[in-house]
């Protein structure tokens, strides 16, 4: 069973507007889970991660995201998005014993 | 940050030659990961390592092997390459630390099998 789902294959906003990129998880108790960023032809940088604790998690180039269990949901969220954030997103989560495990990717374009 | 470094970045290789990639890394740690990125498929784990000699399928396995004789190198090896094996390849380490704890990505290898 896929343990991590994005639904969005692509999605295109306009520069400035508001961005949230979605994220599901199954299975398991408290996930360790993660967003990165993979810009074309580059590799994968963290965004940001959460363990426990406060369930909205702030990360680098203004990103954040909120874990919600009742939805068994990790989206990741941007006020105003600018036309570099154009790239792949991936969400992720830990299981077993330190291993990683990724969702298929949300494509996103900037348009002007 | 870990320092990781994969080898070759691209290579172009013929169906049913051997082919090693090698992963890097400086810091000493315990866990590393080799990845394969399709499209449509994200990032998928193909072998990891839980330290020197100590090695562990992950879901898309089959046509590769891993070595591990130091810390600080993670060699996958396809034995007899096919087209199916074009990818990009990841490697990865997981940071266990007081202060940090995550996973780090090298570069990606390049891999076209024709």
């Amino acid at each position: 069973a896929q343990s991590v789902t994005q639904p969005d294959i692509h999605i295109t906003v306009s520069e400035g507007a508001s961005l949230e990129l979605r994220c599901n998880y199954s299975y398991g108790a408290t996930p360790y889970l993660f967003w990165y960023v993979q810009s074309p032809g580059q590799g994968l940088q963290l965004l940001l991660k959460y363990f426990s604790g406060d369930t909205l998690v702030q990360g680098i180039k203004g990103f954040e995201a909120e874990f919600k269990r009742s939805q068994s949901s990790f989206n990741l969220r941007k006020p105003s998005v600018h036309w570099s954030d154009a790239a792949e997103y991936f969400c992720a989560r830990e299981i077993g014993n330190e291993k990683l495990t990724f969702g298929t990717g949300t494509r996103l374009t900037i348009i002007p | 940050d870990a320092g990781i470094t994969q080898s070759p970045r691209h290579k172009v290789t013929e169906t049913g030659t051997p082919v090693t990639l090698r992963c890097h890394q400086t810091e000493n740690h315990r866990y590393m990961y080799w990845y394969r990125q399709d499209p449509g498929h994200g990032l998928r784990l193909i072998h990891y390592s839980y330290g020197v000699k100590d090695t562990d399928k992950g879901e898309v396995s089959d046509g590769y092997s891993v070595s591990r004789s130091k810390t600080e190198d993670f060699l996958l090896t396809l034995e007899s390459a096919t087209s199916s094996q074009t990818s990009v390849y990841f490697c990865a380490i997981s940071v266990a630390t007081l202060l940090n704890y995550g996973y780090t990505f090298g570069s990606g290898t390049r891999l076209t099998v024709v």
